[in-house]
């Protein structure tokens, strides 16, 4: 199974900041990466597919980059609504793996 | 608008059973690729498997914790995804969501499936 290392696991942020988070694959899976989001007590919303495509409706201050083995998803400005966790996924190799989830909280 | 409505989580003991479904609207269910991903209260995501349409198929995938005690099934005709359950365990107790596609577009809201005795 592909392995997707998730980091960081916590972390703490201001609005306004930039924020990046990385999730690494233990073997190459091209660009057949997502993001989701996850607020407490809700249903997962996908931002980004294929790495970097913007899911119609997802503010653009969300960005993903990569391709290969290592991606990573932008937060350009951080806004309040924006504090959550946060998930990367492959679907390129069965069995789908998801990351640990990146949880961003207020500093 | 395109919606997933799942229902028949609830309690179960252990060793027992039981079939969740999916009703599907707003999109053509017939020629989706369908998925089941779970979460245990207070942890991540967890995926655990897919059928294919049938025009591609219909194959079923599933992940090793399930394998063999879990089976998706689809009728086309009612636009209702199934997901059978057997030999629950304690382990298997999470929010089950259903999903359309690969990659996870569409989520519904999720039954809550608690395998207790």
């Amino acid at each position: 199974d592909i392995q997707m290392t998730q980091s960081p696991s916590v972390m703490s942020a201001s609005v306004g900041d930039r924020v990046t988070i990385t999730c690494r694959a233990s073997q190459g899976i091209s660009n057949s990466l997502a993001w989701f989001q996850q607020k407490p007590g809700k249903v997962p919303k996908r931002l980004i597919y294929t790495s970097s495509s913007l899911q119609s409706g997802v503010p653009s201050r969300f960005s993903g980059s990569g391709s290969g083995a290592e991606f990573t998803l932008t937060i350009s400005s951080l806004q309040p609504e924006d504090f959550a966790t946060y998930y990367c996924l492959q679907y390129n190799t069965f069995p789908l793996t998801f990351g640990g989830g990146t949880k961003v909280e207020i500093k | 608008e395109v919606q997933l409505v799942e229902s028949g989580g609830g309690l179960v003991k252990p060793g027992g059973s039981l079939r969740l479904s999916c009703a599907a609207s707003g999109f053509t269910f017939s020629i989706a690729w369908m998925t089941w991903v779970r979460q245990a209260p207070g942890k991540g995501l967890e995926w655990v498997g897919r059928i294919k349409s049938q025009t591609d198929g219909g194959t079923t995938d599933y992940a090793a914790p399930v394998e063999g005690r879990f089976t998706i099934s689809r009728d086309d005709s009612k636009s209702t995804l199934f997901l059978q359950m057997n030999s629950l365990r304690t382990e298997d107790t999470a929010v089950y969501y259903c999903v359309k596609a690969n990659a996870l577009d569409i989520w519904g809201q999720g039954t809550m499936v608690t395998v207790s005795s």
